[in-house]
């Protein structure tokens, strides 16, 4: 069935470092793929998402580029801050049916 | 704009009693969802609606049920809370279109039982 796949965390860094979650995932034909950032106490927010292959979705300085050769969609981001700590849910929603799946979440902590 | 509401925002049960959880939207979306969040599963299905007047299980739905009151309001009910249904619950609606679609969350309701 279908299923996604993200990095395991917790993942920490240095305010300005790079930043790289890795998702993967297992669908039949082309899904659309979508980045949500949880804040603590919150719900989930839409982050960035694509919706064919190739496409790059991009928000506040957050891309993820749709690779159907690889099925990933790696979210990125040059330079963290402070404020970006969160957690982080990679998705996907298949062109049949109406569900969506979610991956495990991965929580970020960016320090000053 | 109010988008996804949830109501209780916290709540303890003790096994055994009942309750239920309110959602409401005012988004004019077709589809409704509710999720449970538990630490290292991410997020899991518990029932959804595509549309008003229909209901599907998801992944988890055994000890839950649902009532799509209306467009706007998608309750789940607990019948006999048990310990292992503390958790994180999040409703979401989405707005149907399959290609372009996406899901917008409410709070959540945090539920402890005792």
């Amino acid at each position: 069935g279908d299923s996604v796949t993200q990095m395991e965390g917790p993942v920490t860094l240095s305010e300005e470092a790079f930043l790289t979650i890795n998702c993967t995932y297992t669908a039949t034909g082309y899904p659309s793929l979508f980045w949500y950032v949880q804040y603590p106490g919150e719900g989930l927010q839409l982050l960035l998402k694509a919706t064919k292959a190739d496409d790059k979705g991009s928000n506040k300085g957050f891309e993820a580029t749709y690779r159907k050769e690889t099925t990933s969609f790696h979210l990125e981001k040059g330079s963290v801050q402070v404020s970006d700590s969160a957690v982080y849910f990679c998705a996907l929603r298949a062109n049949t049916g109406n569900q969506f799946y979610f991956g495990t979440g991965t929580s970020l902590t960016v320090i000053p | 704009n109010a988008g996804v509401t949830q109501t209780p925002k916290f709540q303890v049960l003790k096994t055994g009693q009942s309750m239920t959880l309110q959602c409401a939207q005012d988004m004019n979306h077709n589809s409704m969802y509710w999720y449970r969040q538990d630490p290292g599963m991410g997020l899991r299905l518990i029932y959804y609606s595509a549309s008003e007047g229909t209901t599907d299980k998801g992944e988890v739905p055994n000890g839950y049920n649902v009532s799509r009151l209306n467009k706007r309001e998608f309750s789940l009910r607990l019948e006999s809370a048990a310990p292992s249904q503390t958790s994180v619950y999040f409703c979401a609606s989405s707005d149907g279109n399959r290609v372009q679609e996406t899901q917008y969350f409410g709070p959540g309701t945090r539920l402890l039982v005792l």
